[in-house]
């Protein structure tokens, strides 16, 4: 089966940094998405890595590796938008994608 | 019609009951998703369709159907509702089946 994990919650501090891991064992690999999701909304796209390295998009940026089978998600100069659920999802060698439990983090001042 | 739309927003159903739940996307993506959303359980796939006239199960599809008449449209139908079916249901579609996802708002169902 799939497994992706993920740790359930976070806290950070307004203005900091803070890495989101996770970490996969799949039947094959194609891809790997980061997803954010505030409460009560859909989710909406961060992210995309399929070869290894980092991705950065502004404030956010996003790690592989996938020998290892992780990844992390970074996010820098937190905002208080910024609290939400951060979904890990991987592609698996059938196309599907598998998402994981998702990360609470909670952004205080 | 601007992305991908649901509908209802959200329901209340007896058990027993039959209920399709609508999803309509504006962007000529080939592939579409259903997914349920349960608290500590995380997106799980219930069915999803490569290309207009396919279709597949994904990881939880018992209980449920759909169908793929054209690219647009990808309705999902519950043909007798039970209490376990109550969650939240996201469509999705992506122009390929291997990039990003976009999402549909969402329909709340409660099955009682």
């Amino acid at each position: 089966g799939q497994n992706i994990d993920q740790p359930t919650e976070m806290t950070a501090t307004e203005g900091a940094i803070v890495q989101i891991n996770c970490t996969y064992q799949t039947s094959g690999f194609n891809g790997l998405f980061w997803y954010q999701q505030h409460a009560g909304e859909a989710p909406t796209f961060l992210s995309y890595n399929v070869l290894d390295g980092l991705e950065e998009k502004g404030r956010f940026s996003s790690f592989l590796s996938r020998s290892k089978g992780y990844s992390y998600l970074l996010l820098k100069e937190l905002q208080m938008k910024d609290s939400a659920s951060y979904l890990c999802a991987v592609i698996d060698s059938g196309y599907a994608l598998n998402f994981g439990k998702g990360t609470s983090l909670l952004v205080t001042p | 019609i601007a992305g991908i739309t649901q509908a209802p927003t959200s329901q209340i159903l007896a058990a027993g009951r039959r209920m399709t739940l609508r999803c309509t996307q504006d962007m000529r993506h080939n592939a579409m998703y259903w997914y349920r959303q349960d608290l500590g359980l995380g997106l799980r796939l219930i069915h999803y369709s490569n290309t207009a006239g396919t279709t597949g199960k994904g990881e939880v599809p018992d209980g449920y159907s759909v169908s793929r008449a054209n690219t647009d449209d990808f309705p999902l139908t519950l043909a007798s509702a039970v209490p376990s079916q109550t969650s939240v249901y996201f469509c999705a579609s992506s122009d390929r089946i291997n990039n990003e996802q976009f999402f549909g708002p969402g329909t709340r169902l409660t099955v009682l």
